[in-house]
């Protein structure tokens, strides 16, 4: 079972930010809080991970609330190309949790 | 160019064939992956391959068997599929088992069983 709450779909204009939400309420203390997303017709591809504290790289940033029951992915700059579904998984880190799940994510449109 | 190849891109076989995915990666990476993804469903983990020794698979049929001759390659070979089979099959690696921020897919090849 995925562990994790996204809604189906949302839009965004292109240039503003997009800040797509996840519910992660039952996540454990060692989980980590993954992001992908995959781009129609490509295989996913990773944006971000996070444990507690808030992360940032090239891509996007990852907000994860202090009870870490829920997180946002931002994208600042939404263009054309982040249309995509977005993936966010809890799952412990290193080679603790073995498999990657992939739950049904939410497919971000970003419009002209 | 994610670093791992999947070929071919497209591939229509009839029930009775035998056919053969391939992936390759030579990113130095240890683990390989074969995942599922139907319409409408969320990817499925296959099969794992760390170091070419198959370390899970999850309940697939025997009709889907795989073969890791080494670690940069990893074959899905197909034999009697039914329809609902149809799917895009992805490879990913990655350095070790695990890590899933270093999971590199590739592009998939999209099968239609007919």
């Amino acid at each position: 079972d995925a562990k994790t709450t996204q809604p189906p779909s949302m839009d965004c204009a292109e240039g503003r930010a997009a800040n797509l939400p996840c519910n992660h309420s039952t996540i454990s203390g060692n989980e980590y809080v993954y992001w992908y997303r995959q781009i129609h017709s490509q295989g996913p591809q990773y944006i971000i991970h996070g444990l507690k504290n808030n992360e940032t790289n090239e891509m996007a940033s990852l907000i994860i609330t202090e009870d870490r029951k829920s997180s946002t992915l931002i994208l600042p700059h939404a263009t054309l190309r982040d249309t995509a579904v977005y993936y966010c998984i809890v799952r412990p880190g290193g080679n603790q949790g073995g498999k990657l799940i992939f739950g049904q994510g939410t497919e971000l449109s970003v419009k002209p | 160019e994610t670093g791992v190849t999947q070929t071919p891109r497209h591939l229509v076989m009839g029930m009775t064939n035998k056919k053969s995915l391939k992936c390759e990666q030579h990113l130095g990476h240890n683990a390989m992956y074969w995942y599922k993804q139907s319409a409408k469903k969320p990817l499925e983990l296959m099969f794992v391959y760390s170091l070419e020794e198959r370390v899970e698979n999850n309940s697939v049929p025997s009709r889907f068997s795989p073969e890791c001759p080494n670690s940069s390659h990893l074959f899905l070979h197909l034999h009697t599929l039914q329809p609902e089979d149809s799917a895009l099959y992805l490879c990913a690696s990655s350095q070790e088992p695990g890590q899933p921020e270093r999971y590199t897919f590739g592009s998939g090849t999209r099968l239609t069983v007919v």
